[in-house]
């Protein structure tokens, strides 16, 4: 089992719908979880980190359920540029590096 | 710019040649990390330094790789002897806490 995964989608949904994506973690002392956006041939960049007491910023909101080891990206209003590929990362607990999904691909459609 | 800057942003190069990458970090950032990435996989990780001092490295790293921090500024990735294997995007990231921050990367090409 990969200590990160996420469903690689792609995921086709209608400009101003809403999208859920989840990534699951095997490490259950994981302590710091992010989502990154990666477009086409560029490098990942931080959307937001995710807070035990679930975040919001503006149309996104990002969720960590510990029980399940899962931790999810809710897109609301869904824009055209929105689409890229999202990218979970989960810090290692022993150092400070982040272990990767391997994105869920996120297309949306006029 | 401050963000974290690497160089080449591209490179190609035939089988067997050395190529060495260059990232250079955001100014007060301790930790530096070297990721590969191929297409449809999430960033792969090489190595990490703190300071100058590399405290960890995959075991998918090859000796054929190696990565320097001489003085816990700039880094440099090289890889000896390269295969069409090698072919990726590899991408720097620098942190002073638990978020990252990434580099534009440089894509190689081993032809």
């Amino acid at each position: 089992r990969k200590e990160v995964e996420q469903d690689p989608g792609p995921f086709n949904v209608p400009e101003g719908a809403t999208v859920a994506f989840n990534c699951t973690y095997s490490n259950s002392a994981s302590q710091s979880f992010f989502w990154y956006r990666q477009d086409c041939r560029k490098e990942p960049k931080l959307l937001m980190s995710v807070y035990s007491s679930g975040n919001e910023d503006g149309r996104f909101t990002a969720q960590l359920n510990r029980a399940s080891q899962y931790i999810s990206l809710l897109i609301r209003d869904s824009k055209l540029s929105d689409s890229a590929t999202y990218l979970c990362a989960v810090n290692k607990v022993s150092n400070y590096q982040l272990i990767w999904g391997a994105g869920t691909k996120l297309i949306i459609k006029p | 710019d401050t963000g974290v800057s690497q160089d080449p942003r591209h490179k190609i190069t035939k089988r067997g040649q050395n190529v060495t990458f260059r990232c250079d970090p955001i100014s007060e950032h301790n930790r530096l990390y070297w990721y590969r990435q191929t297409l449809g996989q999430g960033p792969e990780f090489l190595t990490y330094f703190q300071n100058e001092a590399q405290l960890e490295k995959s075991r998918l790293l090859s000796d054929r790789f190696s990565a320097e921090r001489p003085k816990g500024s700039f880094s440099t990735l090289e890889i000896q002897r390269t295969e069409q294997g090698d072919s990726a995007m590899y991408l720097c990231a620098s942190s002073s806490g638990t978020v990252a921050f990434f580099g534009q990367g440089t894509r190689l090409t081993v032809v």
